[in-house]
């Protein structure tokens, strides 16, 4: 069975702040893993995605996730966040049959 | 490239009514998802097509939904009679073919509620 761990529900940060999400996963199978974005009101859009090859991942925005194997996660990671970065964040794993999301962080930066 | 295009964006009914979305993926895009993503949770899947054909509808609670995709290209995803508990948005999604390689690309959803 396949399951998407967000650990934290809320994150508030502070403008200019750096910012880590989590995401644990767990899978009898080999994953590939994502990262989406929602903005109020919107549907999802991919930030990045982790296939195969090097470990750390960029995206769009600035954002920049790293799979861990050992450990089953895949934590997304800013250095600097802005205001436009208030947005629920969603990890995924695609198995090839479906997504599995987790269920969300929500990302709030405080000016 | 046009994206995944749903509508109607908001739709509000009272219990035991009936509705339905409508979604257009993007051209040549072979896979269909449709998601529910009830308030405070991540999005769950209730039915997946490839073409025409169902991959996966395993969660799809089909004493009350329905869902279809003719011609392969777009899709309706209905609810009759419809419950409080339905309250959620439906997301339509697409990809270009199904597999672990191949991202999803989201409509922006259909917000409905259930009074």
């Amino acid at each position: 069975a396949q399951s998407v761990t967000q650990l934290d529900s809320q994150v508030p940060v502070f403008e200019e702040a750096p910012v880590e999400l989590r995401c644990n996963y767990s899978s009898s199978v080999s994953v590939y893993l994502f990262w989406y974005v929602q903005y109020p009101n919107q549907g999802l859009q991919l930030l990045l995605k982790y296939l195969s090859g090097s470990t750390l991942v960029k995206g769009i925005n600035g954002f920049e996730a790293e799979f861990n194997k050992s450990q089953t996660s895949f934590h997304l990671r800013k250095p600097s966040v802005h205001i436009s970065d208030t947005a629920e964040y969603f990890c995924a794993v695609n198995t090839g049959n479906q997504f599995y999301f987790g269920t969300g962080t929500s990302l709030t930066v405080i000016p | 490239e046009a994206g995944v295009a749903q509508s109607p964006r908001y739709k509000i009914i009272e219990k035991r009514q009936s509705v339905a979305f409508w979604c257009n993926p993007i051209s040549g895009h072979a896979t269909l998802y449709w998601y529910q993503q009830i308030l405070g949770q991540g999005p769950k899947l209730l039915i997946q097509f490839q073409n025409n054909g169902v991959v996966d509808d395993s969660q799809l609670p089909k004493d009350r939904f329905s869902a279809e995709r003719l011609k392969g290209v777009d899709s309706t995803l209905k609810i009759q009679p419809a419950k409080l508990e339905d309250s959620a948005v439906y997301l339509c999604a697409s990809s270009f073919k199904g597999g672990r390689y191949t991202e999803a690309f989201f409509g922006q959803g259909t917000r409905l509620t259930v009074v």
